[in-house]
């Protein structure tokens, strides 16, 4: 079981938008902004998308933003488009002694 | 262009040791922090061990203490695992990767390798 909650799945078509939640505690997501996502598409390597809560890489299209709200973090994926189509990740730091926590990770299909 | 190189996985028995491997090319090796983080097959990632750019600070995730030790050699630019009392749980891909920002250890993972994957089974 993650420290970190995520919905398993999510789905939106081409253009649409949406919303991957992570919920933590108040030991990570609610006491940090060090809040991270990565994208993951089969047999690859994450790919950092936002950091910082709502920083994005160079590179990283403006159609990803993140938001935090309590001890719950979200991305953000606008005008959605079929390469968007992979898992996606949210991590945080926390103050137990695991110091860094994943959630279990969100199939995102875009129709 | 940032480049990390994973090798020394394999399969290993239940209770044997592994040494993993990192080369790490096209930046200043010896100012970022350097992370492991592995991923069981079908399932999620999870963090394996930090260790800061002047090895100043080292930590481990708790599924791991007292059996992984993580070590850098700043002169030949790798990162090491070193995986002792391995148990079938240890099963997964290994990526190290790089913190974003030079002297950060905040947890945020720029780059990764393209991992290798460590086999615990008898």
């Amino acid at each position: 079981q993650s420290a970190l909650t995520q919905p398993a799945s999510v789905s939106g078509s081409p253009g649409q938008s949406i919303t991957i939640s992570c919920t933590g505690t108040s030991s990570d997501v609610g006491g940090y902004n060090y809040v991270s996502w990565y994208q993951q598409h089969p047999g690859k390597a994450p790919k950092l998308m936002l950091y910082d809560v709502n920083n994005r890489p160079s590179g990283v299209s403006y159609r990803f933003s993140g938001s935090k709200s309590g001890n719950t973090a979200s991305l953000i994926i606008s005008g959605l488009q079929t390469e968007d189509e992979a898992d996606y990740y949210c991590a945080s730091y926390t103050s137990t002694s695991t110091r860094w926590v994943f959630g279990g990770g969100t199939r995102l299909t875009v129709l | 262009q940032v480049q990390l190189v994973e090798s020394g996985g394999g399969v290993v028995q239940p209770g044997g040791s592994l040494r993993l491997s990192c080369a790490a090319s096209g930046f200043t090796f010896r100012t970022f922090g350097m992370h492991w983080v592995r991923q069981a097959p079908g399932k999620g990632l999870e963090w394996v061990t930090l260790i800061s750019s002047d090895e100043t600070n080292i930590k481990l995730a708790d599924s791991v203490k007292g059996r992984f030790t993580v070590s850098r050699d700043n002169s030949k630019n790798a990162l090491y695992l070193h995986m002792n009392s391995l148990r079938p749980e240890d099963t997964a891909i290994y990526y190290c990767a790089r913190e974003l920002r030079s002297s950060s250890s905040s947890g945020t993972w720029g780059y990764w390798g393209q991992g290798v994957l460590v086999s615990v089974s008898s």
